[in-house]
């Protein structure tokens, strides 16, 4: 019964595909999180959506989407995937300035 | 930008000792939260201590906030070596978003 769950766990792909991230949480919350760790282990968070509706949408590259079909799911899509891409993403969720629940990771390998 | 600096950047102990890290933050907070990074894992929530809270117990782990230093300690007492693994302080204020720290890489030797 994992709480947050995304997929795949590995992804590796060539520079300039469009890659896409699944994440799913069967918690209840209201809000989801995508968050990049870089290989520094400096963890920096991307977007936030509460109930489907996008609220924080950091300094990322438009080719980063994500989408959030309803509070249960959010799915980041990569356009033109680049070698600086590279990274460990991590989807999240909680409920409002309360503690975050973790999916495992999906480790991007641009080539 | 970054809110918390996590010191020191490593640490390395044999089990039994106690390990101590810091965590210091820039702006105000609504709380502050410790968590767990396994290698290759997600991150895992250890505890979470609001602004009008000064200390906290969870089992082995000891936290402490002081708000007019802006900065926060995480004790671990008695440490083992399935501690080993990076901690990182969040801190949570008026917006949806928690921003984690440049975290602090444990190691304990058996």
């Amino acid at each position: 019964d994992t709480a947050v769950s995304q997929t795949p766990k590995y992804l590796v792909t060539q520079m300039g595909n469009d890659k896409s991230i699944k994440c799913e949480q069967n918690l209840g919350h209201d809000t989801m999180y995508w968050y990049k760790q870089d290989s520094k282990k400096f963890l920096k968070i991307m977007f936030s959506y509460n109930n489907k509706e996008l609220i924080i949408n950091e300094t990322v590259p438009n080719r980063f989407s994500p989408k959030s079909p309803d509070k249960a799911h959010l799915n980041l899509h990569i356009n033109s995937l680049e070698l600086g891409d590279s990274a460990v993403y991590f989807c999240a969720s909680s409920q409002v300035n309360e503690k975050l629940f973790f999916g495992s990771g999906t480790q991007l390998s641009v080539l | 930008s970054q809110q918390g600096e996590e010191d020191p950047q490593a640490l390395s102990i044999q089990e039994g000792e106690n390990a101590t890290m810091n965590c210091s933050y820039k702006t105000s907070i609504n709380n502050l939260q410790w968590y767990r990074q396994n290698s290759g894992r997600g991150l895992v929530h250890l505890i979470l201590i609001r602004s009008n809270e000064r200390e906290k117990h969870s089992g082995r782990l000891r936290v402490t906030l002081d708000t007019s230093k802006k900065s926060s300690s995480l004790l671990i007492t008695a440490s083992r070596a399935a501690d080993t693994a990076s901690y990182f302080c969040a801190t949570a204020s008026n917006t949806d978003k928690l921003i984690f720290g440049t975290g602090t890489r444990l190691q304990v030797f058996p």
